[in-house]
């Protein structure tokens, strides 16, 4: 089993829908991210979080919200999904020192 | 503002050859990672270096590290087909990693 596991691995949803992206790790990390990839660019932060309680914004958390269920799963959401939000994303996950970060497999979330 | 720059963007070349990729960051950073990814594909690890002069080596990989300059090299020696993939830097800012836009890497037989 992998590391990481992201669900749903592909979506196509409507302008305007719910949708929730889920992740586990199975590492027993308490560090989880969530990260955004375009095409070209690279990876930037959608929510961090480093235990259960703490739950922080990065670099683009608007229309985005995160919950953090148990250590092991962390799940993205977007509340009114939009065409711009169409993208790859990725959880990962690290442990207290950060050397290390491990990526899922990648969710393509496609808007129309 | 925290920015991760990375050139070349694109890099096209030929098997057997040497080359380098450059990673500069705008700030203070306690450590520096390379990834690779593959087309469609997760992002894999490949180095991560802490300090000022670290030098890490993996085959025909090798980072390093100038944090006076701002500065990390990844270095291909005698590049095969298998390198071909998109190169990452990242930079960490209180926990945070700080992407480069990537380097895309197609070495030619």
């Amino acid at each position: 089993d992998a590391d990481v596991t992201q669900t749903p691995r592909n979506r196509i949803t409507k302008t305007g829908k719910r949708i929730m992206l889920e992740c586990s790790q199975t590492k027993g990390h308490d560090r989880m991210y969530w990260y955004r990839q375009d095409p070209g660019l690279g990876l930037r932060l959608i929510y961090y979080s480093f235990d259960v309680k703490d739950i922080n914004k990065g670099e683009i958390s608007d229309g985005y919200s995160v919950s953090r269920q148990a250590q092991a799963k962390f799940s993205l959401s977007l509340e009114s999904a939009i065409p711009n939000q169409t993208a790859l994303y990725f959880c990962a996950t690290s442990d207290f020192g950060g050397n290390t970060i491990y990526f899922g497999e990648g969710s393509w979330l496609t808007v129309v | 503002e925290l920015k991760v720059e990375q050139n070349p963007l694109f890099l096209s070349m030929q098997e057997g050859k040497n080359y380098t990729i450059y990673c500069n960051y705008s700030t203070t950073s306690d450590r520096l990672y390379w990834y690779r990814q593959d087309p469609g594909k997760s992002l894999e690890s490949l180095f991560v270096l802490l300090s000022n002069g670290a030098v890490k080596q993996e085959g025909r990989l090798m980072a390093s590290l100038d944090t006076k300059a701002r500065l990390s090299t990844l270095h291909i020696t005698a590049a095969v087909h298998d390198l071909s993939a998109t190169y990452f830097c990242a930079m960490d800012s209180n926990y945070q990693l700080i992407w480069g836009a990537g380097t895309k890497l197609i070495i030619k037989p």
